[in-house]
């Protein structure tokens, strides 16, 4: 059964800082992964999406990157704002299971002003 | 596009009632999923549907839950009868497959439940 871990559990950073958010899978047979923020009581926002066959994503200030035989994900933000504050969740979808995808149980980060 | 469309964002109802979520996904997407989060468990997949038919079902709770897409641009989810453990936020998303490799699953802005 495929599990997924996000860590840190929550992070408070100052504004300006450099950040890294942490996600490992524990079956490396995937299709793809991909990175969600979701704000207080509201839906899922999707950020990046990576194919099992390629190594990074980049979309303004985030990076996210992926090493499938390791079952690692990072999600790099580059000078956090306080606009970023949201919880961060990653989901991965496996080769055999269809479209299902399993969550992480997300981390929840703080940018203080 | 309006994305995915779900309705009501609240519903607080009684143990005992029935209760339908309804979910309109984005247009020309061909599957649709509906997830539960609570803080217990995280996000939890309880039914997909490709082309309008039923694929998983494995993560419907009971029988007390079923699910339909009677066509392309609609889904229902009921809960008959709730009790105050199915209370939840009941996401509903939509993706293409087979997966385009620059699109994901895009999610609605859920149905927060609450039985009392």
């Amino acid at each position: 059964k495929q599990e997924v871990t996000q860590i840190p559990a929550a992070l408070s950073v100052p504004e300006g800082e450099n950040l890294v958010l942490n996600c490992s899978f524990t079956d490396s047979a995937i299709y793809n992964l991909q990175w969600f923020r979701q704000d207080p009581g509201k839906g899922l926002t999707s950020l990046l999406l990576i194919q099992s066959s390629q190594r990074e994503q980049t979309s303004g200030r985030l990076n996210a990157s992926l090493d499938k035989s390791s079952g690692r994900s990072t999600l790099y933000i580059a000078a956090s704002q306080p606009g970023d504050s949201a919880t961060y969740l990653c989901a991965v979808r496996k080769e055999t299971s269809g479209s299902r995808l399993t969550f992480g149980e997300g981390t929840q980060l703080t940018v203080n002003p | 596009d309006a994305g995915v469309i779900q309705s009501p964002r609240h519903e607080v109802t009684e143990m005992g009632q029935e209760v339908t979520l309804r979910c309109k996904p984005i247009s020309g997407h061909n599957s649709l999923f509906w997830y539960r989060q609570t803080m217990m468990r995280g996000l939890e997949l309880l039914i997909y549907f490709n082309n309008n038919v039923p694929i998983d079902d494995s993560g419907m709770p009971e029988d007390r839950f079923s699910a339909k897409m009677p066509n392309a641009s609609f889904s229902t989810l009921k809960i008959q009868p709730s009790e105050p453990r199915d209370s939840a936020v009941y996401f509903c998303a939509s993706s293409l497959e087979p997966i385009q490799r620059s699109h994901g699953y895009t999610f609605g802005s859920g149905t927060r439940l609450t039985v009392v």
